[in-house]
């Protein structure tokens, strides 16, 4: 049985510090892994991908990557009161049919920036 | 680009209904999977189709079905509705299929069963 954890919230963070959000996943033959974010009534917004082991900066965006841990975060620099949403943490692996197994997704982080 | 499209955006049933669901991947995509988003069970995968085939299925009643047509857009299907089927239904696409691509998700179609 496949499952992604993450603390459901709300994580409050202060307009201008680092929000960091976490994801623990069952599967070790997981391979990539996905932060989405979504908005309240909205569908999810990719974020990031991460498939290796380490760090993956794209602008105010840090994703972590420790397969041996089985753990996933993302850091949000200098957040915003925009940030504001739930980020979901998404892992995928390949089925023995070849296919993409499906996303997992955890529960989601509901993130609350005060301004 | 166009991101990928759904229609309707929202429906209303009642029990014992079927319903069919429509999704556009974004232009070359050909991997096109779908989601149903609902409070207490969260992001679920339904099934994943690439190049017209099923490639994988998630633990879903057979009453949910899809297709995908040879220009890769998706239908799916769910025949006699039940109250539980009430949901946000997510159509994502992929450029590929494997566990690599990333996927784009669509703006969903509401369902209400009554």
């Amino acid at each position: 049985q496949k499952e992604v954890e993450q603390n459901s919230g709300p994580l409050s963070v202060p307009e201008g510090a680092i929000a960091s959000l976490n994801c623990t996943y069952s599967d070790r033959g997981s391979q990539s892994f996905f932060w989405y974010r979504q908005y309240s009534g909205k569908s999810p917004e990719l974020i990031m991908s991460i498939y290796s082991n380490g760090d993956k900066e794209d602008g105010r965006f840090t994703a972590q990557l420790n397969k041996a841990s089985q753990y996933v975060s993302l850091l949000i620099r200098d957040s915003q009161p925009s940030d504001s949403a739930t980020y979901l943490c998404a892992v995928n692996m390949v089925s023995t049919g070849g296919g993409a197994d499906g996303l997992t997704f955890g529960k989601g982080t509901h993130l609350i920036i005060q301004p | 680009k166009a991101g990928v499209t759904q229609t309707p955006r929202y429906l209303i049933k009642t029990r014992g209904q079927q319903v069919t669901l429509s999704c556009s991947p974004i232009s070359g995509h050909r991997s096109v999977s779908w989601y149903q988003q609902t409070p207490g069970q969260g992001l679920q995968f339904l099934f994943e189709y690439f190049s017209e085939t099923q490639r994988n299925k998630g633990n879903f009643p057979g009453r949910f079905s899809g297709r995908q047509f040879s220009n890769s857009r998706s239908e799916m299907n769910v025949s006699t509705l039940e109250l539980g089927d009430s949901a946000l239904y997510l159509c994502a696409s992929s450029l590929t299929s494997g566990s690599r691509g990333e996927q784009f998700f669509g703006p969903g179609t509401r369902l209400t069963v009554l």
